[in-house]
């Protein structure tokens, strides 16, 4: 199975500052990365496929990049509603799709 | 707008049975693959079956595999999961997802049901 790693597992910042978690695959998935945000007591919600593809309705702060191996969900300028766990999953291998561990955002 | 709503969760005692039904609405449900994710309390997300438009191509993980069974009635606009063998690591919120044309990534999800395997 591909394994997937996110860094860091937790992560305290403050609104308006910027953002990155990284995933890391365990080998090449080409651009095959979606990004999910779950806020408590709810149902996931898709951010960006595809790597860097946004998400109809997704606002604009968030952005994806690259490619292979490496990854990264950037937010340019944290609000309040973006305080939640945040997942990557790869979608490359289609007989076992696997998530990362999360990154929990907190407030500092 | 679309809509996957999640039930039949439940608690059942271990090496019990349970099947979880999906009720899909506001997109053409025999269009697209669908999939079941769970999580653990307090832990992360499981990708468990997916299963494509026409129920051709069916996929489950490795911890489900011979215990599980996913279905769908395209007639009905509905999926299921039918769970045997239950343990206590099934324990889990199921989410009901549907799958995206070709990339594979979840673009709506249900609110999930509770399961809750124990004596």
């Amino acid at each position: 199975d591909i394994q997937m790693t996110q860094s860091p597992s937790s992560l305290s910042a403050s609104v308006g500052d910027r953002v990155t978690i990284t995933c890391r695959a365990s080998q090449s998935i080409s651009s095959y990365l979606n990004w999910y945000q779950q806020k408590p007591g709810k149902a996931p919600k898709l951010l960006i496929y595809a790597a860097s593809s946004l998400q109809s309705g997704v606002p604009s702060r968030f952005s994806g990049s690259g490619s292979g191996t490496d990854f990264t969900l950037t937010i340019s300028s944290l609000q309040p509603e973006d305080f939640a766990t945040y997942y990557c999953q790869q979608s490359y291998s289609t007989l076992r799709y696997t998530f990362g561990q999360g990154t929990k955002l907190e407030i500092k | 707008e679309v809509q996957l709503v999640e039930s039949g969760g439940g608690l059942v005692k271990p090496g019990g049975s349970l099947r979880l039904s999906c009720a899909a609405s506001g997109f053409t449900f025999s269009s697209y693959s669908m999939n079941w994710v769970r999580q653990a309390p307090g832990k992360g997300l499981e990708w468990v079956s997916s299963i494509s438009s026409s129920s051709s191509y069916i996929y489950y993980a490795d911890s489900v595999k011979g215990r599980f069974t996913i279905s769908r009635d395209n007639a009905k606009n509905s999926l299921y999961l039918q769970m045997n063998s239950l343990r206590a690591e099934d324990t889990a919120v199921y989410y009901c997802a549907r799958g995206s044309s070709g990339r594979g990534y979840f673009d709506y999800w249900g609110q999930g049901t509770l399961v809750t395997v124990s004596s």
